[in-house]
């Protein structure tokens, strides 16, 4: 079966450090996500991804976040100057092969640490 | 503006017994609307959606969901619950494309206890 697969699975980096998180969508999707999950609690919405421009973003997702899908098959999320609340779950995930009705993939996760 | 409610924290129930996690969703036109399970340190796993059709869908894992438009919910079920079905379950609206947003937008969360 199909998968969404990020890398790394667990970061920790130094508060101003910055970050690029790595996901690999499932290869028919149109569609890109970002989420994060602080705690095992609230999913939340970052970023959409869509013919290779955002098509959407959160307050959440301000000029510390970009997005990139350099080569047609990753898609990185990069925090440039990491503060001590970026620290979450990160989720990618991907939907949308044939139509706008089907499900989003969701990623493993990479667990982003900030010290 | 999409919105998504799951009134209860935590749902306990003992073995062998039926399950109802509470959803309830707001949108500006018809809602695509799904069901996700989060087991300890994974990722979010897809469990059942509606998006047409039947107001009873069936998903993975004997888990089925009931869609009312009048009351704007879609409460996840299931007939006899097993210890393994604890976890964290979302529920999460997407709006159709013509609202002009792709973003699914996932409830807070019900942290369900299956007791032995």
């Amino acid at each position: 079966e199909p998968e969404v697969t990020q890398t790394p699975s667990h970061q920790v980096t130094q508060m101003g450090q910055e970050v690029i998180l790595r996901c690999v969508p499932i290869s028919n999707h149109l569609y890109f996500y970002w989420y994060r999950q602080i705690l095992g609690q609230k999913v939340e919405f970052l970023v959409s991804f869509y013919n290779n421009e955002i098509s959407e973003k959160s307050e959440i997702f301000d000029d510390q976040f970009s997005v990139e899908r350099p080569d047609g098959s990753n898609f990185t999320l990069k925090i440039r100057s990491t503060k001590l609340e970026d620290s979450a779950m990160y989720f990618c995930a991907s939907s949308g092969a044939e139509n706008e009705r089907t499900e989003a993939f969701f990623g493993q996760g990479t667990r982003l640490t900030v010290v | 503006a999409q919105s998504v409610a799951q009134p209860e924290d935590q749902v306990n129930v003992a073995e062998g017994n039926p399950l109802t996690v509470k959803c309830t969703y707001s949108v500006s036109g018809n809602p695509y609307l799904f069901w996700y399970v989060q087991y300890p340190n994974r990722g979010l796993q897809f469990l059942l959606k509606y998006i047409t059709g039947d107001n009873l869908v069936k998903g993975s894992y004997g888990f089925e969901a009931e869609f009312n438009k009048s009351q704007t919910s879609f409460h996840l079920k299931k007939p006899s619950a097993l210890v393994s079905d604890s976890a964290l379950y979302f529920c999460a609206v997407r709006d159709s494309i013509t609202s002009g947003t792709y973003k699914y937008i996932f409830g807070t969360g019900t942290r369900l206890k299956v007791l032995a």
